[in-house]
């Protein structure tokens, strides 16, 4: 079974700190992503990895940064944490292959409060 | 990018089979199908995915019709557990970040 871990569950951080989700995929994927879910708003993408070092923009990347320094992990930054982005944080991975049976990868979700 | 409309909620009993539609007129030559499961406090899981006629697996069946407008995710003989939010994505599987997620269908299975 594909695996998408992230690293901490629940976390409450104070307005101006700044935030790091870690995510790791064992399924050698060559792409990631971060998304952020709200009540009444679904799942919105904030980035996306293709490849090491490679990244794009979502639909809501404001306030947000990541890396990708190896292929397994890519991490989720908050430069500067504000209340507005107390949120639900999936981390998901998937292939570059395509083709019938392709699907994206959901880890758990990281719950961040921000005080 | 292929936007779907799905209902926003459904009620069931336990035992009973529940069937959601999820409509998607603008869907392209290369589109799949694909239903994802969500439950409270975790990350959305697959179900089930198709691109054309009926598939059936261990959790569920997709219904597709020749226009492929349209699909129906059945699940049969449902149970408690089975209280979930229901997610239809229309999407060629190149381009995940594309996937539009919306709300869903909020499921409530009743004892």
């Amino acid at each position: 079974d594909v695996k998408v871990t992230q690293s901490s569950r629940y976390l409450v951080k104070r307005t101006g700190e700044k935030v790091f989700l870690e995510c790791v995929q064992d399924m050698d994927h060559e792409n990631m992503f971060w998304y952020r879910q709200d009540p009444g708003l679904g799942l919105r993408l904030i980035y996306f990895s293709y490849d090491v070092k490679m990244k794009e923009k979502g639909d809501i990347p404001e306030g947000y940064s990541v890396s990708r320094e190896k292929k397994e992990r890519f991490s989720l930054i908050l430069e500067s944490a504000s209340t507005n982005q107390t949120s639900m944080y999936l981390c998901a991975s998937s292939t570059r292959q395509g083709g019938n049976g392709n699907t994206i990868y959901f880890g758990e979700g990281s719950w961040l409060t921000v005080v | 990018l292929a936007k779907t409309t799905q209902p926003i909620s459904m009620d069931s009993y336990e035992g009973q089979e529940v069937n959601i539609t999820c409509s998607h007129n603008n869907i392209a030559t290369n589109d799949y199908i694909t239903w994802y499961q969500q439950f409270p406090s975790q990350g959305p899981r697959f179900i089930i995915q198709g691109y054309k006629t009926k598939v059936t697996n261990e959790v569920a069946s997709l219904f597709i019709p020749a226009d492929r407008k349209s699909s129906t995710l059945s699940l049969p003989r449902v149970s408690l557990s089975d209280t979930a939010v229901y997610y239809c994505l229309v999407g060629d599987l190149y381009n995940f970040n594309k996937f539009y997620f919306g709300s869903g269908t909020k499921l409530n299975v009743k004892p």
